[in-house]
C-alpha cells in the first residue's frame, strides 16, 4: 500500500534557526496536507497544498508539492519556542476511495 | 470555519464498561468522518471511516463488534469502545472532510477534533 517517509524523526534546533523537514512517497499523490500536532491535542492543519509545484505559505511556515507528486517539503524560518510540537506531512491519492496517508512525524525540539 | 468537535476530551473507565466518544463538525456537513488511534510517540492510525447514513469501513484488524461506529447525521459520528480493556487505552482522533462531488477534498482539508484520551482501569 502507499506510505510516506517522513525525515527526520526528530530535530533539536537553536532558537531562531530555520527548520526543513520532508516526506516522499512512491506513489503519487494528488493532495499534500502539514499538520502540527502538540500533546494531548489532535493535528491541526497548516498548510494544504493540491496542485504539483504549488509552493504555499502560512506565516513563518512555507510548504511545496514536488513536480513529481511524490514527495513534499515544510520549511519554518526563524523558529521560536512555541513552534515545538510534532509534524506530519499527510498526503491523499487521485481516487476517490484513496484515505489520507500520515507521516510518522517529525518531533521539533528547539533549544533555549 | 471548519471546526470539529471531539468529548469528552479525557475519559477514565472500568474494565467491561463502554465508553462513548462524539465527534461533531460544527460549522459545515461532513459526509465522511474518520476515526484515528494513536499510540503515544507514533502516528496516527486509521481504524475505520464513516459515511453518513452507512454503515463504517473498518481497515484491517480493527474488530467491528468493539468499535462500534455510527454516523447518523451530517453533523455528528460517535465511537463506542464495547468492554473496554487496558489495552484500549489510547489516544483516539476523528476528523471530518466535506467532498463536493466531483472536486475531490474540500478547502478545508481534513479537520481534525482535539481527541480523546480513554484511560481503562
Amino acid at each position: 500500500g502507499q506510505q510516506l517517509n517522513q525525515s527526520p524523526q526528530s530535530m533539536f534546533i537553536q532558537e531562531g534557526e530555520d527548520v526543513s523537514m520532508n516526506c516522499t512517497s512512491s506513489s503519487i499523490f494528488n493532495t499534500w496536507l502539514w499538520y502540527k500536532q502538540e500533546p494531548g491535542e489532535g493535528p491541526v492543519l497548516l498548510i494544504a497544498l493540491y496542485k504539483a509545484g504549488e509552493l504555499t505559505s502560512n506565516g513563518r511556515l512555507t510548504a511545496q508539492f514536488g513536480i513529481t507528486r511524490k514527495d513534499s517539503f515544510l520549511n519554518i524560518s526563524a523558529s521560536i519556542p512555541s513552534d515545538v510540537g510534532i509534524y506530519f506531512c499527510a498526503g491523499l491519492g487521485p481516487y476517490r476511495d484513496d484515505k489520507i496517508i500520515f507521516g510518522k512525524g517529525t518531533r521539533l525540539h528547539i533549544l533555549p | 470555519g471548519a471546526v470539529v468537535s471531539q468529548h469528552p476530551s479525557r475519559v477514565i473507565c472500568k474494565s467491561g464498561t463502554s465508553v462513548k466518544i462524539e465527534c461533531r463538525s460544527l460549522d459545515f456537513q461532513a459526509t465522511t468522518m474518520f476515526w484515528y488511534r494513536q499510540f503515544p510517540k507514533q502516528s496516527l492510525m486509521l481504524m475505520a471511516t464513516s459515511n453518513e447514513g452507512s454503515k463504517a469501513t473498518y481497515e484491517q484488524g480493527v474488530e467491528k463488534d468493539k468499535f462500534l461506529i455510527n454516523h447518523a447525521s451530517l453533523t455528528l459520528s460517535t465511537l463506542t469502545v464495547t468492554s473496554a480493556h487496558p489495552e484500549d487505552s489510547s489516544f483516539y482522533i476523528c476528523s471530518a472532510s466535506r467532498l463536493y462531488p466531483g472536486q475531490g477534498v474540500s478547502d478545508y482539508g481534513y479537520t481534525f477534533g482535539s481527541g480523546t484520551r480513554l484511560t481503562v482501569v
